[in-house]
This record gives structure tokens, C-alpha cells and sequence, in this order.
């Protein structure tokens, strides 16, 4: 059964740089039929899409964060990352990782993680 | 970015009964892609229904998905108890995906 787990900091300082993995088991990270994406939830918002990438690289952003996210693959260790930079406290949220499997012409998210908790503060 | 507004915000309503969500986007939603997930508290959200009306493997029948263009409506027709939950709206037609900000249905 498809595992997607999230690793990294629960607090981070402002404007320091968020890194969050997500490690995939129970399925191939390197099949063309999916794309990996992150979601989050900042507290009494709604959920947001961030970004989505597949196992060559190729990525597509929120264009919302897309000047401050770069996101990455490594499918040797079947492992997906977000790095999300100059944080404020508006980046405070629960951080999701999903898979995404490609339909035509866009990707429907069909497993997620459980999320981790990310809180920005000094 | 195609906005989602999810109605009712709360919806309460007894075991047996039939439950009826409202998902409206501000623009049309390309090719119908609207998704519709359950999520409980500490779990990961499930897709329930893609395509506005498909449901997804291992879905009940109990769950149906209907609409088109900017009006979409999940229904779930005999509640029973695990499906208290919150449940959220996401059109996956034009980037970037945008969800609602969801329903949560409880119990009466």
C-alpha cells in the first residue's frame, strides 16, 4: 500500500528557508504515470496547492510561491522536497505531500501524506 | 485562479439521513475536473469522487458526484457514522488547483 511520509523542522525562523521531504514506499516514484505535489494548510485558511513535480525534474508552481520554492526529486532514495525561502509567519501551516496521478492535459491528487505541522516564529 | 466556495459552511444532520454539498467556482471549470476529498481529524484527506461525478476505488455507492461547469454537488444518500467528517471541493482543470473551503458535516 502507497506510504508517503513527511520529514522536517516543526519550527523554523523567520526568513529562514523551509525543507520539507516526503518519502514514498509501497510504490515507484519513477513511474510516468505520476506526479508528486505539496499542499498546505496555513491555520483558519483554506488548503493551497504549492507545486507539483515529476520523477525527471520537470516542475510546475503556485505562481503565488514560485519566487520563493524550489522543489526536487531523488528517485534513488524515492524521496520528493519542497525548499521554501524568505519564510514569514504566513508560511505557518500543515504541510502535506500527495501524489498525483496524470489525466489529460493536469494531474488529480489521489493519495496524500498525514502532514506535518510547520510553524514560522522567532 | 478559479475561486471555490464550498456551501453549507456546517451541516448537521442524524445517521440514515441524506447529506447534499455545495461546491460553486467563479469561472467554469475546465473539462469538469473537480474533485471532492473526506477528511477526519488527524487523517490524510481521501479522494472520494474526480471528474465531478466518478467515484474513486473503494468509494461506496452511497457517495455521488454531479455538475458541470461552475455548480457541482456531492451527495452522500444514507449517512452513517464514519461519515461525519469535513469534506472539501478542488477543480484540478486550470493551474494553479484551488480547493473550497470546505463543509463540515457533523452530527445532529
Amino acid at each position: 500500500q502507497l506510504q508517503l511520509q513527511e520529514s522536517g523542522p516543526r519550527l523554523v525562523k523567520p526568513p529562514e528557508t523551509l525543507s520539507v521531504t516526503c518519502t514514498v514506499s509501497g510504490g515507484s516514484i519513477s513511474s510516468g504515470n505520476y506526479w508528486w505535489t505539496w499542499v498546505r494548510r496555513p491555520p483558519g485558511k483554506r488548503l493551497q496547492w504549492i507545486g507539483i513535480i515529476n520523477y525527471r525534474g520537470a516542475t510546475y508552481y503556485n505562481p503565488s510561491l514560485e519566487s520563493r520554492l524550489v522543489m526536487s526529486v531523488d528517485t534513488s532514495k524515492s524521496q520528493f522536497s519542497l525548499n521554501l525561502n524568505s519564510l514569514t509567519a504566513a508560511d505557518t501551516g500543515i504541510y502535506y505531500c500527495a501524489r498525483a496521478v496524470q489525466v489529460t492535459g493536469s494531474s488529480l491528487i489521489d493519495y496524500w501524506g498525514q502532514g506535518t505541522l510547520v510553524t514560522v516564529s522567532s | 485562479e478559479v475561486v471555490l466556495t464550498q456551501s453549507p459552511g456546517t451541516l448537521s444532520l442524524s445517521p440514515g439521513e441524506r447529506a447534499t454539498l455545495s461546491c460553486r467556482a467563479s469561472q467554469s471549470v475546465n473539462n469538469n475536473y473537480l474533485a471532492w476529498y473526506q477528511q477526519k481529524p488527524g487523517q490524510a484527506p481521501r479522494l472520494l469522487i474526480y471528474g465531478a461525478s466518478s467515484r474513486a476505488t473503494g468509494i461506496p455507492d452511497s457517495f455521488s458526484g454531479r455538475g458541470s461547469g461552475t455548480d457541482f454537488t456531492l451527495t452522500i444518500s444514507r449517512l452513517e457514522p464514519e461519515d461525519f467528517a469535513i469534506y472539501y471541493c478542488q477543480q484540478y482543470g486550470a493551474s494553479p488547483y484551488t480547493f473550497g473551503q470546505g463543509t463540515k458535516l457533523e452530527m445532529k
